[in-house]
């Protein structure tokens, strides 16, 4: 069965430390990936998307993320972290249908 | 402002009845979902509708069903035989086939449901 693996469930840094989620899903096929972040009390928005081309894919915020097909993975990064970035994150994959499956998200708290 | 509201946004009910939650879009979306979000699980699919007139199931279904008559809502009904309805759930959009014919399924969501059966 298709899933997608967050390897974290919480993540606790201090401002300007580097973050890095790992998310992997097992599906063969080609993909459309997405990471989206639900901001307490917000709602759940696309961070940034990966359809086709460049694999190093640059979202909103300073965020960005890779994807690497022989892993598997789609792991989201970003150089230096902010006490607004403090939310859930969650990685998504799409098949090509209309059925996207979600991972479990990463609560990410970061302190001032 | 184009968006998907659902409402309402806290919910309680009593055992045994039926509640139904609504979500409206203005976005012009012909493709619309339900999820529910259970902490630790993430986001679980539990119908979507690719048009108007036309839904699927999605990975739990059993115990919920759905209606869409209008492009613009998909209202969601949480039956007594679902067995644990506790839960928040969140409606979503997005534009269905883009120009190329693809599937486009970047999601826009809306606050989401608290429901709470007592």
């Amino acid at each position: 069965a298709q899933s997608v693996s967050q390897h974290n469930h919480h993540v606790i840094l201090s401002e300007a430390a580097s973050l890095e989620l790992g998310c992997n899903y097992s599906y063969g096929g080609t993909v459309n990936l997405f990471w989206y972040v639900q901001y307490p009390g917000q709602h759940l928005q696309l961070l940034l998307k990966y359809f086709s081309g460049d694999p190093l894919v640059k979202g909103i915020k300073g965020f960005e993320a890779e994807f690497i097909k022989s892993k598997f993975s789609f792991n989201l990064r970003k150089p230096s972290v902010q006490w607004s970035d403090t939310a859930e994150y969650f990685c998504a994959v799409n098949t090509g249908g209309f059925k996207t499956i979600f991972g479990a998200g990463t609560r990410l708290f970061v302190k001032a | 402002d184009g968006g998907i509201t659902q409402s309402p946004k806290y919910l309680f009910r009593k055992e045994g009845q039926n509640v139904t939650l609504s979500c409206e879009q203005n976005l012009n979306h012909d493709a619309m979902y339900w999820y529910r979000q259970d902490p630790g699980q993430g986001l679980r699919l539990i119908y979507y509708s690719q048009i108007v007139n036309d839904f699927q199931k999605g990975d739990i279904a059993e115990g919920y069903s759905v209606s869409r008559e209008k492009k613009e809502s998909f209202p969601l009904t949480v039956t007594s035989a679902q067995k644990n309805p506790t839960a928040f759930y969140l409606c979503a959009s997005s534009i269905g086939r883009s120009k190329s014919g693809l599937a486009d399924t970047e999601a826009f969501f809306g606050q989401g449901t608290r429901l709470t059966v007592v």
